[in-house]
């Protein structure tokens, strides 16, 4: 099956400071998605982005997909941001991927006040 | 507000108990998931049904058994449990499973953190 892997796997801020986290992957994607899963367990969605860059506030996204890689770039970043944040693709190749998103480790990330 | 609501958010359970995860959705959606989320691991897919109906069954023992009455409801049946299986169990649902070998976004219940004693 597809492989994804996250980077950094920890990552510590000040308050203020920005942040790119990295996801690559080993196959084609039609379907990526990041997440952020806050201290209590809860996942959201941040950005559906299997292709392009989107932005949504502090937050914004890009994957290159012939290159096989997300970006997710964190700005002025705040306590509130703290948590861990996953990239899960969906591969093209529906014999090997079915209808799973695969999740990569994740990528915990504290930010200090 | 994630439109994705799972009960109970909070089980601990001897091994031998028998008991159930309720997950409910309230987007509309026609399809639904299974994650486990241990410890220091990716979330793993446990089961996908599309429609009511079953489509992926990801190798998961038969002890866990999922159940899914209607396209708004997905149930997870637990009985004789294993240590190892404590962990936190995530439901979530999507508008469809597969359209045009495409996928939509994921919408995520809270979870529910699974102790087995």
């Amino acid at each position: 099956g597809i492989q994804v892997e996250q980077s950094p796997p920890d990552l510590i801020l000040q308050e203020g400071a920005n942040s790119t986290l990295r996801c690559n992957f080993s196959d084609s994607v039609n379907n990526l998605q990041w997440f952020h899963q806050n201290p209590w367990g809860q996942l959201i969605n941040l950005f559906y982005i299997p292709s392009g860059t989107k932005q949504n506030g502090r937050l914004s996204a890009t994957t290159v997909a012939t290159e096989r890689y997300s970006l997710l770039y964190i700005s002025s970043s705040q306590t509130t941001d703290s948590g861990v944040y996953f990239c899960a693709v969906g591969g093209v190749n529906l014999e090997t991927s079915g209808s799973r998103l695969t999740f990569g480790e994740g990528t915990q990330l504290t930010v200090n006040p | 507000e994630t439109g994705v609501t799972q009960t109970p958010r909070h089980l601990v359970m001897g091994m031998t108990n028998k008991k159930s995860l309720k997950c409910e959705q309230h987007l509309g959606h026609n399809a639904m998931y299974w994650y486990k989320q241990s410890a220091k691991k990716p979330l793993e897919l446990m089961f996908v049904y599309s429609l009511e109906e079953r489509v992926e069954n990801n190798s998961v023992p038969s002890r866990f058994s999922p159940e899914c009455p209607n396209s708004s409801h997905l149930f997870l049946h637990l009985h004789t449990l294993q240590p190892e299986d404590s962990a936190l169990y995530l439901c979530a649902s999507s508008r469809d499973r597969l359209a045009g070998g495409n996928f939509d976004t994921q919408y995520f219940g809270p979870g529910t953190r699974l102790t087995v004693l």
